[in-house]
Order: C-alpha cells, then structure tokens, then sequence
C-alpha cells in the first residue's frame, strides 16, 4: 500500500540554524499539507499546496517557514532560523479521494 | 476561531470494557468529520470519516461514531475494547470542501490493560 515518507525521522539542530524536512507525498496525490504538533498540544497545520503553490497557511506559517516542491516527487518544508519553540513533531499529509494520509513524521528538536 | 474538542485527556479501560471518547466541535457551516488513531511509533491513520447521508458511520477495527449535529458532536465508540486498541484518538475536522485543512482535538490517550 503506498504510503507517505518524511526524513529524516529525527532532526537536532541549533538555534537559528536552517532546516530542511522531507516528505515523499503519495505518488498521484496533489494536495499536500504540512502539521505540528508541540510535545502535549495539539496537532496544528501549518500550510496546504496545491498546483505549486500555496492555497491555505495559518497563522503560524510566518515568514520564517517556506515550502517548495522541488521534483515531481519530494516536498519540502524549510525554517530559515530555527527557534526554541519550533521544536515540536513536524507531520506531512497528502489527500487522497477525500481522506489526508499521514507520514510518521520529523521530530525536531532545536537547542 | 474554529475549535474541536475532546472531552477526555487519557481513558483507562480493561479488556472488554465498553468506549466512548467524546468529540465537539464549533460551528462553522458544512464540517466533514474525523477520527484518527495513532499507535504507538505508528503513523496517525483514519479509523472514519463522515460528510454526509447516515450519521452513525462505521469504520475500521469495529469503531463507530455517531453525528449528532444539534449538539456538535462526533462520539467515538467501541462496544468492546482490546488491549490492541491502546493508542492515542484524535478528532478533527475540516470545513467546506474535502480538501480544507483539518482542526484536530488534542487527543485522548487510551490504555486498555489485559
């Protein structure tokens, strides 16, 4: 059964370091969302593209995040300068006919 | 602003215990309705859904949830748990079209001990 990937599985980096996480969505899906979720909050989205581009992007998704999808394949979430509070587990989703389907996501974790 | 959410923070149950985890939601117009299981180290995956017709939907591994729409809620229920159902049950829910954004619950957490 296809599924969505994310990489890596867990990512260490330092304060106001850039990251890039890594999501392989399903492979004729073309929606695609990225979600959070901070240790004991709840899951949060973060931002949907579709047609490379974005359609929808909550509050959070401030300037500091960008999105791209760099090949026909991989879909990239970026943080230009990491903060302490964006550590948190980073979820990747693809839709399907009418149901989003999850990868077992990145966990972050800036210091 | 858009909210859902779930009543318990973490159930404890014995085997064959019957479930409900509630489930509300703020009103917003046309809602399509989730619920999520996630096992430990496992992906989060759709145990049902609901968007419209009858509003007792049945899913996977013998769930089932019932839209009561007067009160905004979205029940999730098992007549008899098993100690494979320990995971962590999340709600969410999606406004308009299919392809909106979900809000989810923060989660219940359920252990069921043998």
């Amino acid at each position: 059964e296809p599924e969505v990937t994310q990489t890596p599985s867990h990512q260490v980096t330092q304060m106001g370091q850039e990251v890039i996480l890594r999501c392989v969505p399903i492979s004729n899906h073309l929606y695609f969302y990225w979600y959070r979720q901070i240790l004991g909050q709840k899951v949060e989205f973060l931002v949907s593209f579709y047609n490379n581009e974005i359609s929808e992007k909550s509050e959070i998704f401030d300037d500091q995040f960008s999105v791209e999808r760099p090949d026909g394949s991989n879909f990239t979430l970026k943080i230009r300068s990491t903060k302490l509070e964006d550590s948190a587990m980073y979820f990747c989703a693809s839709l399907g006919w009418d149901e989003q389907y999850f990868g077992p996501g990145t966990r972050l974790t800036v210091t | 602003a858009q909210s859902v959410s779930q009543h318990n923070h973490h159930v404890i149950l014995s085997e064959a215990a019957s479930l409900e985890l509630g489930c509300n939601y703020s009103y917003g117009g046309t809602v399509n309705l989730f619920w999520y299981v996630q096992y430990p180290g496992q992906h989060l995956q759709l145990l049902l859904k609901y968007f419209s017709g009858d509003p007792l939907v049945k899913g996977i591994k013998g769930f089932e949830a019932e839209f009561i729409k007067s009160k905004f809620s979205f029940n999730l229920r098992k007549p008899s748990v098993q100690w494979s159902d320990t995971a962590e049950y999340f709600c969410a829910v999606n406004y308009g079209g299919s392809q909106g954004n979900l809000i989810f619950g923060k989660g219940t957490k359920l252990s069921v001990k043998p």
